[in-house]
């Protein structure tokens, strides 16, 4: 399978803590993806990193990409109970036009 | 501006009967595409189109048709469908710079 391997598959914290996922992938990338999803929705994009950038921010989201081991992570600091959603790395996949491959995804639990 | 919308939300069928699920965005945006989601899995690309009048074979094509005959409009079909078709379909749409815009999904259940 060309999908990227995302861990934990599943993170419970309290609110007000930080939650970091990862993203493992096998192939070279242009640029990689995350997405969230809140239960019975579709996906939203939050952000995007491309190969040469290392670290990229938006609000209480860090991105970094580690091209070198194929990896990269999502954290989001101070979390909140609406910060409850599933979340999905994302590359591109072989043969242009913006086609996505996705990993199975974090679910992510932000308790009051 | 309504983004993607995405009809029906949800819809039974029966083993062998057919249906066609109808994406729209009103982004003006050349690229769609059809996902499905199943339990514990990431979405895997149905089929997809790079503009108006054409279609493209993505990672799960098999069982499927679909349709772009407007560049807004984006229809996945069934035509005999299989309970293995179950699923959550997803549609989104692209400028092709990176992000996808998805749709709120279709919750079919194959009977």
């Amino acid at each position: 399978s060309q999908q990227g391997e995302e861990d934990p598959q599943a993170l419970s914290i309290q609110e007000g803590e930080n939650a970091t996922m990862n993203c493992s992938y096998k192939t070279s990338i242009n640029n990689l993806q995350w997405y969230r999803q809140n239960s019975g929705r579709g996906l939203v994009h939050l952000i995007l990193i491309r190969s040469n950038e290392r670290e990229k921010h938006s609000g209480r989201l860090r991105v970094t990409l580690d091209t070198s081991k194929k990896s990269s992570s999502l954290l989001i600091t101070a979390s909140r109970a609406a910060d409850t959603a599933s979340y999905f790395c994302a590359r591109p996949l072989s043969g242009g036009y913006n086609k996505l491959i996705f990993g199975a995804g974090t679910r992510l639990a932000v308790h009051p | 501006n309504a983004g993607v919308t995405q009809t029906p939300k949800f819809r039974v069928l029966k083993t062998g009967q057919s249906m066609t699920l109808l994406c729209a965005q009103d982004m003006n945006h050349e690229y769609m595409y059809w996902y499905r989601q199943d339990p514990g899995m990431g979405l895997r690309l149905i089929h997809y189109s790079v503009g108006e009048g054409t279609t493209a074979k993505g990672e799960v094509p098999d069982g499927y048709n679909v349709s772009r005959l407007k560049k807004q409009n984006f229809l996945l079909g069934l035509e005999s469908a299989a309970p293995s078709q179950t699923s959550v379909y997803f549609c989104a749409s692209s400028s092709g710079l990176g992000e996808q815009f998805f749709g709120p999904g279709t919750r079919l259940t194959v009977l």
